[in-house]
């Protein structure tokens, strides 16, 4: 079955550190997405692409970058880790056609900065 | 600017008795509406979707949801609550592919 997947699940690190967090998807999908789940805020969108090379600012972009070198992965970086991006991370994609788009998560990641 | 206010935090109910989850939006234009539900520990899962055909909309596990254009909102329901039902849920209002989420709430249910 076409899915999407992220890893790791769970990772701590230290403050000012690089970290990259994966995003996998296997429904051929245009469209991915990176949010962040902070309590009483939802979902925000960090970043987004609509196809290969194609990478858009999101809501809440600042300190994370993104590359789409294919259609399956869609990767987040965080440059140097700060204690405000401690969050759960989620990835999204949809098809990309005309029209409305339902988007399919992943199970997130739940991201630890001290 | 699209935005989406879920006007509680937190709903509890009994176990069989009706729920309602209420969401307002704003928006430019027609908006297109969904509601996921996120179930502890878990991903979203997508519950129904408006796309500006019936304004009743049905979706998974006996959940509903009606636009009402005059009122800005997209409140969700359910006639009898199950244990299963205890989760949080998301209003989203979607433009240009991209998806604005409310705060969420969280539905406690009681035996």
């Amino acid at each position: 079955d076409a899915e999407i997947t992220q890893s790791p699940r769970h990772k701590i690190t230290e403050t000012g550190r690089q970290v990259t967090l994966a995003c996998h998807q296997t429904w051929n999908h245009n469209n991915m997405f990176w949010y962040r789940q902070d309590l009483g805020h939802g979902l925000r969108l960090i970043h987004y692409s609509y196809g290969v090379q194609d990478t858009n600012k999101g809501e809440v972009s600042d300190g994370y970058s993104v590359s789409r070198s294919n259609t399956e992965d869609l990767p987040l970086t965080l440059e140097s880790a700060a204690s405000s991006q401690t969050s759960v991370y989620f990835c999204a994609s949809s098809p990309g056609l005309a029209g409305v788009n339902e988007q399919f998560f992943g199970p997130g990641t739940r991201l630890t900065v001290l | 600017a699209q935005s989406v206010t879920q006007l509680d935090s937190h709903v509890s109910v009994s176990e069989g008795t009706p729920v309602l989850l209420r969401c307002n939006y704003s928006s430019s234009y027609s908006p297109s509406l969904f509601w996921y539900v996120q179930h502890p520990n878990k991903g979203l899962q997508l519950l129904l979707k408006y796309t500006s055909a019936a304004t009743l909309v049905k979706g998974i596990n006996g959940f509903e949801a009606e636009f009402k254009k005059s009122e800005t909102s997209f409140h969700l329901t359910k006639p009898s609550a199950h244990m299963s039902d205890a989760a949080e849920y998301f209003c989203v209002v979607e433009y240009g592919n991209k998806l604005v989420f409310g705060a969420g709430t969280i539905l406690r249910v009681k035996s």
